[in-house]
Protein backbone atom coordinates (compact mmCIF):
# COMPACT_ATOMS: atom_id res chain seq x y z
CA UNK A 1 0.00 0.00 0.00
CA UNK A 2 1.73 3.14 -0.90
CA UNK A 3 1.76 6.19 1.51
CA UNK A 4 1.37 9.78 0.73
CA UNK A 5 3.16 10.74 -2.35
CA UNK A 6 4.08 14.12 -3.35
CA UNK A 7 5.77 15.26 -6.62
CA UNK A 8 7.80 17.28 -7.91
CA UNK A 9 10.64 16.62 -5.26
CA UNK A 10 12.33 19.38 -5.68
CA UNK A 11 11.94 22.55 -7.90
CA UNK A 12 13.83 25.70 -8.59
CA UNK A 13 11.68 28.63 -9.77
CA UNK A 14 12.46 32.63 -9.64
CA UNK A 15 10.82 35.51 -8.29
CA UNK A 16 7.32 36.25 -9.81
CA UNK A 17 6.87 32.43 -11.04
CA UNK A 18 4.13 30.28 -10.76
CA UNK A 19 4.32 26.98 -9.19
CA UNK A 20 2.18 23.91 -9.07
CA UNK A 21 2.54 21.14 -6.10
CA UNK A 22 0.87 17.36 -6.55
CA UNK A 23 -0.06 14.98 -3.62
CA UNK A 24 -1.60 11.86 -3.87
CA UNK A 25 -3.30 10.45 -0.24
CA UNK A 26 -3.02 7.40 1.22
CA UNK A 27 -5.25 4.62 -0.36
CA UNK A 28 -8.54 5.06 1.80
CA UNK A 29 -7.52 8.52 3.02
CA UNK A 30 -10.03 11.30 2.06
CA UNK A 31 -8.68 14.81 3.49
CA UNK A 32 -5.57 16.41 2.26
CA UNK A 33 -3.76 19.05 4.40
CA UNK A 34 -0.52 20.99 3.13
CA UNK A 35 2.08 22.53 5.34
CA UNK A 36 4.62 24.80 4.89
CA UNK A 37 8.05 23.99 6.80
CA UNK A 38 10.54 26.84 6.20
CA UNK A 39 13.98 25.76 6.99
CA UNK A 40 14.85 25.71 10.55
CA UNK A 41 11.09 25.73 11.71
CA UNK A 42 8.64 23.61 12.35
CA UNK A 43 5.29 23.21 9.58
CA UNK A 44 3.04 25.63 9.23
CA UNK A 45 -0.58 24.80 8.24
CA UNK A 46 -1.94 26.09 5.00
CA UNK A 47 -5.03 24.81 4.75
CA UNK A 48 -7.39 21.52 3.70
CA UNK A 49 -9.49 19.81 1.33
CA UNK A 50 -12.12 17.47 2.37
CA UNK A 51 -14.87 16.56 -0.80
CA UNK A 52 -13.00 18.71 -3.10
CA UNK A 53 -13.83 21.85 -0.51
CA UNK A 54 -11.40 24.06 1.11
CA UNK A 55 -12.72 23.84 4.66
CA UNK A 56 -10.25 24.93 7.20
CA UNK A 57 -6.94 27.80 6.16
CA UNK A 58 -4.40 29.23 8.02
CA UNK A 59 -3.21 32.93 7.71
CA UNK A 60 -1.72 32.31 4.21
CA UNK A 61 -2.17 34.64 1.19
CA UNK A 62 -4.32 34.43 -1.08
CA UNK A 63 -1.59 33.97 -3.95
CA UNK A 64 -1.68 30.34 -1.84
CA UNK A 65 -4.66 28.27 -3.64
CA UNK A 66 -5.45 24.59 -3.92
CA UNK A 67 -7.79 21.94 -5.40
CA UNK A 68 -8.85 18.15 -4.44
CA UNK A 69 -9.80 15.76 -7.51
CA UNK A 70 -12.72 13.56 -7.38
CA UNK A 71 -10.07 10.95 -6.97
CA UNK A 72 -8.88 12.82 -3.45
CA UNK A 73 -5.51 14.07 -4.64
CA UNK A 74 -4.74 17.29 -4.40
CA UNK A 75 -2.76 20.06 -5.99
CA UNK A 76 -0.83 23.20 -3.92
CA UNK A 77 -0.76 26.26 -6.14
CA UNK A 78 1.24 29.56 -5.77
CA UNK A 79 1.32 32.47 -7.71
CA UNK A 80 3.17 35.45 -7.97
CA UNK A 81 6.27 33.53 -5.95
CA UNK A 82 8.42 35.52 -3.45
CA UNK A 83 12.04 34.63 -2.43
CA UNK A 84 9.87 33.96 1.20
CA UNK A 85 8.29 30.94 -0.24
CA UNK A 86 11.32 28.89 -0.37
CA UNK A 87 10.68 25.60 1.59
CA UNK A 88 9.45 22.24 2.07
CA UNK A 89 6.16 22.01 1.42
CA UNK A 90 4.52 18.50 2.82
CA UNK A 91 1.17 17.01 2.44
CA UNK A 92 -0.54 15.20 5.07
CA UNK A 93 -3.63 12.35 4.48
CA UNK A 94 -6.15 11.22 6.75
CA UNK A 95 -9.70 9.57 6.74
CA UNK A 96 -11.08 12.10 8.55
CA UNK A 97 -14.95 11.87 6.69
CA UNK A 98 -15.33 15.28 7.21
CA UNK A 99 -15.02 15.60 11.04
CA UNK A 100 -13.84 18.71 12.38
CA UNK A 101 -11.68 16.82 15.06
CA UNK A 102 -9.38 14.28 13.78
CA UNK A 103 -7.41 13.22 16.84
CA UNK A 104 -6.09 9.90 14.54
CA UNK A 105 -2.13 9.87 13.02
CA UNK A 106 -1.73 12.20 10.32
CA UNK A 107 0.35 10.42 7.07
CA UNK A 108 2.74 13.04 5.96
CA UNK A 109 4.65 12.26 2.34
CA UNK A 110 8.42 13.16 1.64
CA UNK A 111 7.67 16.82 0.75
CA UNK A 112 8.56 19.30 -2.55
CA UNK A 113 11.71 21.49 -1.57
CA UNK A 114 10.95 24.77 -3.43
CA UNK A 115 13.66 26.84 -3.69
CA UNK A 116 13.01 30.78 -5.27
CA UNK A 117 16.00 32.81 -6.96
CA UNK B 1 -4.38 31.04 18.44
CA UNK B 2 -2.35 28.28 20.59
CA UNK B 3 1.39 28.36 20.26
CA UNK B 4 4.00 25.37 21.27
CA UNK B 5 7.45 26.08 22.57
CA UNK B 6 9.87 23.87 22.12
CA UNK B 7 13.28 25.70 23.95
CA UNK B 8 16.05 23.12 22.99
CA UNK B 9 17.29 23.58 19.53
CA UNK B 10 19.53 20.54 19.87
CA UNK B 11 20.16 17.29 21.82
CA UNK B 12 22.34 14.56 21.68
CA UNK B 13 22.41 11.18 23.78
CA UNK B 14 24.82 8.41 23.95
CA UNK B 15 23.17 5.25 22.60
CA UNK B 16 21.27 3.02 24.89
CA UNK B 17 20.83 6.00 27.16
CA UNK B 18 17.52 8.02 28.36
CA UNK B 19 16.87 11.68 26.61
CA UNK B 20 13.69 14.28 27.46
CA UNK B 21 12.50 16.54 24.91
CA UNK B 22 10.96 19.73 26.36
CA UNK B 23 7.74 21.14 24.98
CA UNK B 24 5.20 23.99 26.88
CA UNK B 25 2.05 25.06 25.24
CA UNK B 26 -0.32 27.36 25.33
CA UNK B 27 -3.67 26.94 25.45
CA UNK B 28 -7.25 27.94 27.09
CA UNK B 29 -9.02 25.04 25.86
CA UNK B 30 -9.41 22.59 28.81
CA UNK B 31 -10.08 19.56 26.52
CA UNK B 32 -7.43 18.88 23.83
CA UNK B 33 -4.67 16.98 22.09
CA UNK B 34 -0.64 16.71 21.81
CA UNK B 35 1.28 14.93 19.64
CA UNK B 36 5.37 14.05 19.05
CA UNK B 37 6.32 13.57 15.64
CA UNK B 38 9.88 12.43 14.24
CA UNK B 39 11.31 14.20 11.15
CA UNK B 40 14.21 11.65 9.77
CA UNK B 41 16.44 13.16 7.33
CA UNK B 42 14.19 11.35 4.60
CA UNK B 43 11.95 14.75 5.28
CA UNK B 44 8.82 12.43 6.24
CA UNK B 45 6.87 13.65 9.26
CA UNK B 46 5.78 9.94 11.40
CA UNK B 47 3.79 10.20 14.44
CA UNK B 48 5.67 9.37 17.68
CA UNK B 49 3.11 9.23 20.76
CA UNK B 50 -0.16 11.15 20.85
CA UNK B 51 -1.72 12.64 24.87
CA UNK B 52 -5.64 13.52 25.15
CA UNK B 53 -5.51 16.20 27.49
CA UNK B 54 -8.66 14.36 29.45
CA UNK B 55 -6.85 11.21 30.41
CA UNK B 56 -4.45 11.19 33.71
CA UNK B 57 -2.13 8.66 32.67
CA UNK B 58 0.58 9.49 30.43
CA UNK B 59 0.71 7.62 26.67
CA UNK B 60 4.06 5.18 26.58
CA UNK B 61 4.58 3.47 23.16
CA UNK B 62 7.56 0.75 23.55
CA UNK B 63 10.60 3.21 24.35
CA UNK B 64 8.79 6.35 23.90
CA UNK B 65 6.81 8.00 26.61
CA UNK B 66 5.29 11.44 27.40
CA UNK B 67 5.50 13.39 30.55
CA UNK B 68 2.43 15.23 30.52
CA UNK B 69 1.93 18.38 33.28
CA UNK B 70 -1.62 19.71 32.37
CA UNK B 71 -1.53 22.56 34.67
CA UNK B 72 1.96 22.96 33.82
CA UNK B 73 0.93 22.81 30.10
CA UNK B 74 4.73 20.34 29.47
CA UNK B 75 4.55 17.93 27.39
CA UNK B 76 8.10 16.07 27.54
CA UNK B 77 9.43 12.97 24.96
CA UNK B 78 11.40 10.76 27.21
CA UNK B 79 13.13 8.25 24.94
CA UNK B 80 14.83 5.13 26.92
CA UNK B 81 17.18 2.96 25.32
CA UNK B 82 18.40 5.40 22.55
CA UNK B 83 19.03 3.65 19.26
CA UNK B 84 20.73 5.36 16.38
CA UNK B 85 17.38 5.40 14.41
CA UNK B 86 15.96 7.61 16.81
CA UNK B 87 18.15 10.54 15.28
CA UNK B 88 15.98 12.71 13.88
CA UNK B 89 14.37 16.34 14.19
CA UNK B 90 11.48 16.16 16.90
CA UNK B 91 8.09 18.12 16.90
CA UNK B 92 5.55 19.11 19.50
CA UNK B 93 2.01 19.74 18.40
CA UNK B 94 -1.23 20.95 19.19
CA UNK B 95 -4.08 19.94 17.50
CA UNK B 96 -6.50 22.41 16.95
CA UNK B 97 -10.32 22.69 16.25
CA UNK B 98 -10.56 22.57 12.22
CA UNK B 99 -8.08 19.67 12.47
CA UNK B 100 -5.21 22.01 12.37
CA UNK B 101 -1.90 21.30 13.68
CA UNK B 102 0.36 24.06 15.66
CA UNK B 103 3.98 22.80 15.71
CA UNK B 104 6.80 24.07 17.73
CA UNK B 105 10.25 24.57 16.26
CA UNK B 106 11.56 21.29 16.64
CA UNK B 107 14.32 19.79 18.63
CA UNK B 108 17.35 17.81 16.66
CA UNK B 109 18.33 14.95 18.35
CA UNK B 110 21.54 12.93 17.62
CA UNK B 111 22.37 9.65 19.16
CA UNK B 112 25.99 9.32 19.71
CA UNK B 113 27.44 5.43 19.36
Amino acid sequence: DAGVTQSPTHLIKTRGQQVTLRCSPKSGHDTVSWYQQALGQGPQFIFQYYEEEERQRGNFPDRFSGHQFPNYSSELNVNALLLGDSALYLCASSPQGGGFLYTGELFFGEGSRLTVL
Amino acid sequence: AQTVTQSQPEMSVQEAETVTLSCTYDTSESDYYLFWYKQPPSRQMILVIRQEAYKQQNATENRFSVNFQKAAKSFSLKISDSQLGDAAMYFCAYLEYGNKLVFGAGTILRVKS
